[in-house]
């Protein structure tokens, strides 16, 4: 069973538009949070993150927004440039239970269109 | 070099083969970890070094073995996979497992098993 979900598989959006990638959790003892970015033939990079006390964090473009009576996150980036084309995967982390582990959706391939 | 490498970038091999996956970081972390990422699936956590020392291994069959001589570098050595082995398999470090730091991943390895 999932503990974390990304519904959408995919998303287009229009260049300088708002992109928002949604993710959604079903432990509600997940303490960190994370969004990472895929290009092809590359690694995930780390983006950014938001721990569980908070509500908001923002990185230039990317502001990560955090509802945990809902158990959604989700990723916001303003304005979007076809550079941020690629996966992006969110992640969870539960201290307590598995040791500082992450555990990822399965990614929601983003393309900006010029 | 800088980051996390991992080589082979590809990586075909047949079922009675032996090969190994080679990561090496360069970022002085203390953690480091072997995932998989199969089609269409969330990168699944195979396993976890902590100071060199093994501390989890997600039941992940006996075909895979991880050897982690120090630091700096992990190996995944493989022996009689199967064709559904066939993945990315991505090498992670983080400055340890339990503080909320974020991993930093290689490009990882494409196995192709035939």
């Amino acid at each position: 069973d999932q503990q974390v979900k990304q519904n959408s598989p995919s998303l287009s959006v229009q260049e300088g538009r708002i992109s928002i990638l949604n993710c959604d959790y079903t432990n509600s003892m997940f303490d960190y949070f994370l969004w990472y970015k895929k290009y092809p033939a590359e690694g995930p990079t780390f983006l950014i993150s938001i721990s569980s006390i908070k509500d908001k964090n923002e990185d230039g473009r990317f502001t990560v927004f955090l509802n945990k009576s809902a158990k959604h996150l989700s990723l916001h980036i303003v304005p979007s440039q076809p550079g941020d084309s690629a996966v992006y995967f969110c992640a969870a982390r539960n201290y307590g239970g598995s040791q500082g582990n992450l555990i990822f959706g399965k990614g929601t391939k983003l393309s900006v269109k010029p | 070099e800088t980051g996390v490498t991992q080589t082979p970038r590809h990586l075909v091999m047949g079922m009675t083969n032996k090969k190994s996956l080679k990561c090496e970081q360069h970022l002085g972390h203390n953690a480091m970890y072997w995932y998989k990422q199969s089609a269409k699936k969330p990168l699944e956590l195979m396993f976890v070094y902590s100071l060199e020392e093994r501390v989890e291994n997600n039941s992940v069959p006996s075909r895979f073995s991880p050897e982690c001589p120090n630091s700096s570098h992990l190996f995944l050595h493989l022996h009689t996979l199967q064709p559904e082995d066939s993945a990315l398999y991505l090498c992670a470090s983080s400055q340890d497992r339990l503080t909320l730091y974020e991993q930093y991943f290689g490009p990882g390895t494409r196995l192709t098993v035939t």
